[in-house]
C-alpha cells in the first residue's frame, strides 16, 4: 500500500460543483501539503499544514479550502468548481529534512 | 524574473547517452537543492539532495551546484530507458522548515530511445 494515498485518483465533475479531494498518510509526518500541477506551470503550493491546528495557504489558494482532520488526513475542497481548476492535484507530506512524498494524485477534470 | 528556471524540454536522447538536466535560479538564499523524477500519471519522488555547492553522485546520477553561477545541473550517465521521466529540480533556504518555501521548476521531459 502506498504511504500516501489520494482518492479519488480521477473525478469529472460539473462546473459550480462542490468537490472534496482526501488524502491520507501512513507515515506519520506533520507536515502535510497539497499541491496542483498544470503543464507549463509545473507544481504550485495551494495550502499546507504543520499539524491539526495550523493551515497556512500557499501560492494559490483563492477557491480552495483545506480540512486537517487529524495527522494523518488532509482534504482539499474546491466549494464552486470552475473550468481552470481543471489540473492534476497532489498530496504530499514532509518527512526530515526538507524531502516531500507525493502521492499519486488526483486528476480533475471541471466540464 | 522567475524563481527558478527550467527548460521543459522535451528531450529526446538514445540509450547510452549521457544527459545533463538544469535549473538556474534568482534567489542567492538557497541551500538546499534536490531533484525530483516524475513518471508519467505518478506523483514525483526524491532522486538526489545536495546542499550548498559542489558534487554529489549516486549510481548513475550526479548533482551539481554552482551556487556563484546560481546553477544546478543534474547528470544522468548510461542513460536507460527506464530513466524516461519528468525531472523537477527544487530548491529552498531552509533545512527541516517548512516547505511552504519549497520552490519547484517546472520540469524537464526526458524521453531515452531504445
Amino acid at each position: 500500500d502506498a504511504d500516501v494515498t489520494q482518492t479519488p485518483r480521477n473525478r469529472i465533475t460539473k462546473t459550480g460543483k462542490r468537490i472534496m479531494l482526501e488524502c491520507s498518510q501512513t507515515k506519520g509526518h506533520d507536515r502535510m501539503y497539497w499541491y496542483r500541477q498544470d503543464p507549463g506551470l509545473g507544481l504550485r503550493l495551494i495550502y499546507y499544514s504543520f499539524d491539526v491546528k495550523d493551515i497556512n495557504k500557499g501560492e494559490i489558494s483563492d477557491g480552495y479550502s483545506v480540512s486537517r482532520q487529524a495527522q494523518a488526513k488532509f482534504s482539499l475542497s474546491l466549494e464552486s468548481a470552475i473550468p481552470n481548476q481543471t489540473a492534476l492535484y497532489f498530496c504530499a507530506t514532509q518527512g526530515a529534512g526538507n524531502t516531500i512524498y507525493f502521492g499519486e494524485g488526483s486528476w480533475l477534470t471541471v466540464v | 524574473q522567475k524563481e527558478v528556471e527550467q527548460d521543459p524540454g522535451p528531450l529526446s536522447v538514445p540509450e547510452g547517452a549521457i544527459v545533463s538536466l538544469n535549473c538556474t535560479y534568482s534567489n542567492s538564499a538557497f541551500q538546499y537543492f534536490m531533484w525530483y523524477r516524475q513518471y508519467s500519471r505518478k506523483g514525483p519522488e526524491l532522486l538526489m539532495y545536495t546542499y550548498s555547492s559542489g558534487n554529489k553522485e549516486d549510481g548513475r546520477f550526479t548533482a551539481q551546484v554552482d551556487k556563484s553561477s546560481k546553477y544546478i545541473s543534474l547528470f544522468i550517465r548510461d542513460s536507460q530507458p527506464s530513466d524516461s521521466a519528468t525531472y523537477l529540480c527544487a530548491m529552498t533556504q531552509n533545512y527541516g522548515g517548512s516547505q511552504g518555501n519549497l520552490i519547484f521548476g517546472k520540469g524537464t521531459k526526458l524521453s531515452v530511445k531504445p
